[in-house]
């Protein structure tokens, strides 16, 4: 079953912050990040393993309540290039999410 | 980093013509590969798990004499639609895995038409 992302999209300017959340209802091993640019290939952003578990690269960063079934992805000082769909990937079978599609506006 | 290529890039056929679609894993060796299909708008969905030297795995709903899928090398695996028709008209996507923790590392994709 695929995981839930929320939001579906959201908007923002240059310079705010955003959170897109991801959960499972079925038990979570890992999570994937990916981001897809229009008419291209998804990539990867992180993998979180561990329940507890934090990462961040830049300013993007994610977290992963195991027990919740449940992780989060932090869009900080957003730039122009963070546009895009998001997409959370259970690491059980792949599963993608339904994706966030995220616009950062000048 | 470990990259991926497809090929084509992008193909148009004609219905009931059969197209094949080419993965590669450039600077690494990947057991298993991924099959996607991703429809506009829409999140990728998993269409099958090819498997170096052996048969492929699909999931609920792929045909596998429609998909047909051969992982012949440590670095490549196809996807041959048979005769394709226009709702086979997608984004094609693969990806390979890449180490223990299953990181994906996906190839820019395909898109067909059909027309």
């Amino acid at each position: 079953q695929q995981p839930v992302q929320s939001p579906q999209a959201v908007i923002l300017r240059e310079g705010e912050d955003a959170v897109i959340n991801c959960s499972s209802s079925k038990a979570l091993y890992s999570v994937h990040w990916y981001r897809q640019k229009h008419g291209e290939a998804p990539v990867f952003l992180m993998i979180l393993l561990k329940g507890g578990e934090q990462k961040g690269h830049e300013k993007i960063s994610a977290s992963f309540n195991e027990k919740k079934q449940q992780s989060s992805l932090y869009l900080t000082a957003s730039q122009l290039s963070y546009s895009g769909t998001y997409f959370c990937v259970s690491g059980n079978k792949l599963t993608f999410g339904g994706g966030t599609r995220v616009l950062v506006k000048p | 980093g470990a990259v991926v290529s497809q090929h084509p890039s992008w193909v148009i056929c004609k219905s009931g013509t059969s197209v094949k679609i080419e993965c590669r894993s450039l600077d690494f060796q990947a057991t298993t590969m991924f099959w996607y299909r991703q429809f506009p708008k829409q999140s990728l969905m998993l269409m099958a798990t090819s498997n170096e030297g052996s048969k492929a795995t699909y999931e609920q709903g792929v045909e596998k004499d429609k998909f047909l899928i051969n992982h012949a090398s440590l670095t490549l695996s196809t996807l041959t639609v048979t005769s394709a028709h226009p709702e086979d008209s997608s984004f094609y996507i693969c990806s390979a895995d890449a180490g223990p923790t299953d990181t994906q590392y996906f190839g820019p994709g395909t898109r067909l038409t059909v027309l």
